[in-house]
């Protein structure tokens, strides 16, 4: 399995751009990278995932390098509701749909008002 | 709004006592997982399922099983609690390989367990 490095914790302004890198020098080159994130006092929900090109949805972007070995999450305009711990996880596409991820302690994010 | 619940949300227990932790998602999802989340561990996987009837163990089995008679049921069991499974259990579900493809894992608001 691919490890991951991520910051313990960032702060950023409200209504700032956030960018929450993730570290994975050794992920596979069939490894999706997924990113999930933990509101306080709930599970942790879906963000986004992606396998070689940068990728938006309607919560944030993924902009992953070209040697894959790193990724960044981009919350274009935080607002206090993104504070939570924000997780980056490999997972080999041969799983896809069949997912089994694993969280590693992740990002917590703060968010200045 | 889709939906995976868990029984309850807050469960204290003695120890030695068999304990279940129930969860059932109505989107008819094929997978079904139990993690528990300990405060600098993150969340660790226990026990998931991609099928009916079907189990497959986790990173951290020792001292749990599970059972999923239907599909929108997955249940954890400790055998015979003890202190050190004190935690905070979290259940998810997924579409699955069959479905169409991805938007990941829905998880459950969480189940914090205290053994006593």
């Amino acid at each position: 399995d691919a490890k991951t490095t991520q910051p313990n914790s960032m702060e950023s302004n409200e209504e700032e751009p956030v960018h929450l890198p993730c570290n994975h020098s050794t992920i596979s080159g069939t490894d999706y990278i997924h990113w999930y994130r933990q509101l306080p006092s709930q599970g942790p929900e879906y963000v986004i995932h992606g396998l070689t090109s940068n990728v938006n949805n309607r919560m944030a972007s993924l902009a992953i390098a070209e040697d894959r070995k790193s990724s960044t999450l981009i919350l274009h305009r935080a607002t206090l509701r993104d504070a939570a711990v924000y997780y980056c996880i490999p997972e080999p596409i041969s799983n896809f749909g069949n997912e089994k991820l694993t969280f590693g302690t992740g990002t917590r994010l703060t968010i200045i008002p | 709004d889709v939906k995976v619940t868990q029984s309850s949300r807050y469960l204290v227990k003695r120890t030695g006592e068999k304990v279940f932790l129930e969860c059932v998602q109505d989107m008819d999802h094929e997978n079904m997982f139990w993690y528990r989340q300990d405060p600098g561990l993150g969340l660790r996987l226990i026990y998931f399922s991609y099928d009916v009837k079907m189990k497959e163990k986790g990173d951290i089995p020792e001292g749990y099983s599970v059972s999923r008679e239907k599909k929108e049921r997955f249940s954890l069991i400790l055998e015979s609690a003890s202190t050190n499974q004190t935690s905070m259990y979290l259940c998810a579900s997924s579409l699955g390989r069959y479905g169409t493809g991805g938007n990941g894992y829905t998880f459950g608001s969480g189940t914090r367990l205290t053994v006593v």
